[in-house]
């Protein structure tokens, strides 16, 4: 079974300061991708990053950065210099193998960041 | 290009009654995914569709349902709905079993 949890149910920060949020999965397939998706209020599911198992590699784009560890299963997600605008909930999502083929993404429970002026 | 569409975006059903919620993959996408999104139970996946058949299912029960057409537009349906049903439901397209893209989402709310 795969899981993935996001321990941190929500966090504030004062605009500009630099946010981490976390994320810790689970699995068994040796083959795997992390995501990380941003909801705001409207609802819909904006796609930020992904990642697959072989590749460790942090990245950095304009405010947001990525750290994945395969040796501890954390996938965090840092926003720097945070804007009032990036206030959403955020999620961690796995995705393995599956039998035939095919896409099921494993969910965390999110992160509701709340940024204030 | 065109994201995801959903219709409708808002429904209101009352319980014991069914329902049918639309989606339209992005151009060339052949999977569609669908999740629930409720507060208590968070997102889960309900089931991926590919060259219309299905290929991967949550563990819901037998009254949701989904379909996918030949231009890849799915549909789902939830037939005697509960007043648990109420959610947000997702649709998502990809290409195959790459990256899913995500859309406004249908929010269903039962009476």
């Amino acid at each position: 079974a795969q899981k993935v949890t996001q321990a941190q149910t929500e966090i504030s920060v004062v605009e500009k300061e630099d946010v981490t949020l976390d994320c810790v999965y689970e699995t068994r397939d040796t083959t795997y991708y992390l995501f990380w998706y941003k909801q705001p209020p409207s609802g819909e599911l904006v796609f930020l990053i992904r990642r697959n198992s072989f590749d460790e590699q942090n990245e950095i784009s304009g405010r947001y950065s990525w750290n994945f560890q395969k040796s501890t299963s954390s996938f965090n997600f840092t926003i720097t210099a945070s804007q009032v605008v990036d206030s959403a909930v955020y999620f961690c999502a796995l995705s393995g193998r599956l039998t035939g083929g095919g896409n099921k993404l494993t969910f965390g429970t999110g992160t509701q960041l709340k940024v204030e002026l | 290009k065109a994201g995801v569409t959903q219709t409708p975006r808002y429904l209101i059903k009352t319980r014991g009654q069914q329902v049918t919620l639309s989606c339209s993959p992005i151009s060339g996408h052949r999977s569609v995914s669908w999740y629930q999104q409720t507060p208590g139970q968070g997102l889960q996946f309900l089931f991926e569709y590919f060259s219309e058949t299905q290929r991967n299912k949550g563990n819901f029960p037998g009254r949701f349902s989904g379909r996918q057409f030949s231009n890849s537009r799915s549909e789902m349906n939830v037939s005697t709905l509960e007043l648990g049903d109420s959610a947000l439901y997702l649709c998502a397209s990809s290409l195959d079993e790459g990256t899913q893209y995500f859309g406004p989402g249908t929010r269903l709310t039962v009476l």
